[in-house]
Parts: C-alpha cells; structure tokens; sequence
C-alpha cells in the first residue's frame, strides 16, 4: 500500500531565506509523487509531478523538488521565500501504477508561513 | 476558460438534515473526482466519474452519501441525513485525459461543510 509523511505541520521562514518542506513516501513499487499547494480560499494547484524521469523536478514558481529512492523521500525546495508562498502544501502519492491523477493519496499538509 | 467551480462555498447545516454540493468541472473533462478532507484529517479520495459513469467509488464512507453526474456535465454530493462527523471541506476536480496519465487534475477551491 501507499502512503505519504509530511514531516512537519508547519514550517516559518523569513522572506528571501531557503524553504525546505519535508516529505517521505512508502510505496511497493516506483511511484508518481506530487506537491500540491492551496492559498487561502483557493484551489488546490499543483506545483510539480514526478514519474520516474529525472530525479529532480522544477515545478512553478521556483519551487522544485527531488526524488530520493534509498531516503524514500520527496522534498520540497525553493532557494528564496516570497510573501506569496504563505500557503498550505500537501504530499501526494499516485496509487496507480501508471501514475494518474485517480484516487490520489495526500499527506497531511504542510502550513507555510512566511515572514517580512 | 473557467476553472472547477463549487457550489456553495460554505454550508452550515443541522444534524440531520440534507445537502447538496455541486461541482462544475472543466468543460469537456470526462474526469471528474471528489475529495474530502476531515478537520484535522488527511484529504482522502471519494469517488470518480468518468462522463456520467461511476468509475471508482471505493472511498465513499457510507451510504448516507449520494453522488450523481447526470449527463455527463456537473456532479452533486448528496449527504442526507448529515451526520457531525461529515464535517470538513469537500474538493472537486477535474481531468480531461480518461487515463489520468497526461494531464493534470485541476481542483476547485472546495466547499465547507459544517455540520452542527
């Protein structure tokens, strides 16, 4: 069975410092992985998708993220925090083989703050 | 182009009684999913059409809850009788790729329900 850990329910950085959002996977076979994220009273948007490509993927924004199959892990970077990033992130782990968007499964959320 | 829009945005509603959500997908996305996300909870996976066919229901929670996409277009969420525990934030989303391999699944910004 699949699931998804986010390791940290909230994270609070100062603008223009390095976000680090954490996220470890299990999974019986090669997964898809994706970060979504939601601002407030918005959908959620997704940010970037892995599928067995390349092990780093650049997503929106300057986020990106990288898939570590001996860590089973999946964090979440961007180099420098903006205002506008203060959001909720969330984990997501495909179920399916192919790596669809059916029956996704997400981790519990991340809430970024950011700080002046 | 419009994105998934949810009706209403917010829904306070006595125990006991019925509601009804409403999600307008993408036009022309055969995919159409619903998620929930429990207060405190991880956002889990409801159900999926694909046109007006239940393609995957597994994550419906009991029978108390009714979900439709007649003609192939918009889908409601029906809970009747509403139970406390069916509080939280209702997410419906859509894909235009039958396989979920190609394309991403884009969500609307939910609907809140509470229950009291």
């Amino acid at each position: 069975a699949q699931s998804v850990t986010q390791l940290d329910s909230h994270v609070s950085v100062s603008e223009g410092t390095p976000v680090l959002l954490r996220c470890n996977y299990s999974s019986s076979y090669s997964p898809s992985l994706f970060w979504y994220v939601q601002h407030p009273n918005k959908g959620l948007q997704l940010l970037l998708k892995y599928t067995s490509a390349a092990t780093l993927v650049k997503g929106i924004n300057g986020f990106e993220a990288e898939f570590k199959k001996s860590e089973t892990s999946f964090h979440l970077t961007k180099p420098s925090a903006h205002m506008s990033d203060a959001a909720e992130y969330f984990c997501v782990v495909s179920p399916s083989f192919s790596g669809g968007y059916n029956k996704l499964i997400f981790g519990a959320g991340t809430r970024l703050a950011v700080h002046p | 182009e419009a994105g998934v829009t949810q009706f209403p945005s917010h829904s306070v509603i006595e125990k006991g009684q019925t509601v009804t959500l409403r999600c307008d997908p993408i036009s022309g996305h055969d995919n159409l999913y619903w998620y929930r996300r429990v207060m405190g909870k991880e956002i889990k996976f409801l159900l999926h059409f694909v046109k007006e066919s239940k393609q995957d229901e597994s994550g419906m929670p009991n029978n108390r809850f009714l979900a439709e996409r007649t003609g192939g277009t918009y889908s409601t969420l029906k809970v009747q009788p509403a139970e406390l525990e069916d509080s939280g934030v209702y997410f419906c989303a859509s894909s235009p790729d039958r396989t979920g391999l190609y394309t991403e699944a884009f969500f609307g910004q939910g609907t809140r329900l509470t229950v009291v």
